[in-house]
């Protein structure tokens, strides 16, 4: 079992550019999260993603910043028309069905635009 | 609204030492609470889960408490080791996402 595999490692853009970010979850879990986390701030929730559908997007951003899970494929993270203020390393976590399983973090892919 | 808060921010102690790291959150309503360690530059390690029901977790030199009706939770870590220096992270589960704390940061002085 690889684990919650998160690619790029590492991504730099210029500003105006897109960033893909993308994660995929354990064998088995059915359910990814995103998180961002701002050089000395916590984590913070963005987005909560079962199959095909998004459960809640309470954290996102309103503009530029999207996600999805589809049937086949990883999940991904898109961020449009990137800005400096994206900076920042994105953590997917995935989880099995039911609210009693912890998460599973991935390695996280960080993100610096220039 | 829920909020988690750790408290110390930074803690520094020497080699054998046990210690406790604090935790505490708002709305006791929560499914479960979650530690984690994260190493400079790297992802989170999950270290111990305590459901709502449970009262405490034990992972080899890693005992979690949970005390829901006040809204504390705490890490202790005994005997504490150099390789224990890193950044822990409680995160509590309500409304299927997790609220994490801003974390402590863990100095183990050799």
């Amino acid at each position: 079992n690889a684990g919650v595999m998160q690619n790029p490692r590492h991504l730099v853009r210029r500003r105006g550019q897109e960033a893909r970010l993308r994660c995929s979850p354990m064998k088995g879990h059915s359910h990814v999260y995103w998180y961002r986390q701002l050089p000395e701030e916590g984590l913070k929730f963005m987005v909560y993603l079962q199959k095909e559908n998004i459960i809640d997007e309470s954290g996102m951003p309103k503009e530029r910043f999207s996600a999805e899970f589809p049937k086949e494929g990883p999940s991904i993270l898109r961020i449009q028309q990137v800005v400096r203020g994206d900076s920042a390393a994105y953590f997917c976590a995935s989880s099995p069905l039911g609210r009693d399983y912890g998460y599973t973090f991935g390695s996280g892919t960080r993100l610096t635009v220039v | 609204k829920q909020e988690v808060t750790q408290i110390p921010a930074a803690l520094s102690v020497p080699e054998g030492e046990n210690l406790v790291l604090n935790c505490s959150f708002t709305d006791s309503a929560i499914y479960n609470l979650q530690w984690f360690r994260q190493d400079p530059g790297k992802g989170l390690t999950s270290l111990l889960l305590i459901q709502s029901s449970q009262r405490e977790q034990t992972s080899g030199r890693l005992n979690a408490s949970l005390d829901k009706s006040s809204g504390r939770s705490t890490l202790y870590i005994a005997a504490s080791q150099p390789g224990d220096s890193a950044t822990y992270l409680c995160a509590v589960n309500r409304d299927d996402k997790i609220i994490f704390g801003k974390g402590t940061r863990l100095h183990i002085l050799p």
